[in-house]
């Protein structure tokens, strides 16, 4: 099956610089890639996702950057607030396993005022 | 509009009982999802259903079942619970491929 694989596990930056969190994927089949935000003690909502036939998209502060060739996908978020404190979960999907999420073992990101 | 909604909230269970977790959705998404998530480790599917009256193995299911008799309820049977069974449970459900899937409130169960 999909294996995916997150890194950092852990990212501290301060209020205003950029977060950067890297993905990893097994099957070259997988062909849709959500990131989601899980805030304490509240449920994981979606974010931002990309799908196989595109290499980047952006919503205000957020971006996500996916390179099939290397099987890896990003997320980018500029001008970090503290509200942006959370755990991040990036996952996998593909066509041939139902579709289902294979999600990658997550990041959290403090954001220092 | 409720979404997806999970029962209980939360619960301590005795280490043999059995308990159902109760998943509605209200959406009319054919594919339905149980998760669990552990302190340190991100979510891992359980069983999963694409449409009524099907459901499927995923990651972790040993310990655990699931039935899918119509499309707005996807409930999770432990029958007999184990200590390491405690942990955050999440439904979710999906309406397309390659859509958002949208998650429970989480139940949080204690095996004691």
């Amino acid at each position: 099956g999909e294996n995916v694989e997150q890194h950092p596990s852990t990212l501290s930056v301060q209020e205003g610089d950029s977060a950067v969190i890297k993905c990893t994927y097994s099957d070259s089949a997988s062909n849709y890639f959500p990131w989601y935000k899980q805030e304490l003690g509240k449920r994981p909502q979606l974010i931002i996702d990309i799908r196989s036939n595109v290499g980047e998209k952006k919503d205000q502060r957020i971006a996500v950057t996916l390179n099939k060739t290397a099987k890896h996908f990003s997320l980018h978020i500029t001008e970090t607030q503290p509200e942006d404190s959370a755990v991040y979960f990036c996952a996998a999907s593909l066509s041939r396993a139902g579709n289902m999420l294979t999600f990658g073992g997550g990041t959290r990101l403090m954001v220092k005022p | 509009t409720a979404g997806i909604t999970q029962a209980p909230t939360s619960q301590i269970l005795a280490a043999g009982r059995s308990m159902t977790l109760r998943c509605t959705q209200d959406m009319r998404h054919n594919a339905m999802y149980w998760y669990r998530q552990d302190l340190g480790l991100g979510l891992r599917l359980i069983h999963y259903s694409n449409t009524a009256g099907t459901t499927g193995k995923g990651e972790v299911p040993d310990g655990y079942s699931v039935s899918r008799a119509n499309t707005d309820d996807f409930p999770l049977t432990l029958a007999s619970a184990v200590p390491s069974q405690t942990s955050v449970y999440f439904c979710a459900s999906k309406g397309q491929p390659n859509t958002e899937a949208f998650f429970g409130q989480g139940t949080r169960l204690t095996v004691v």
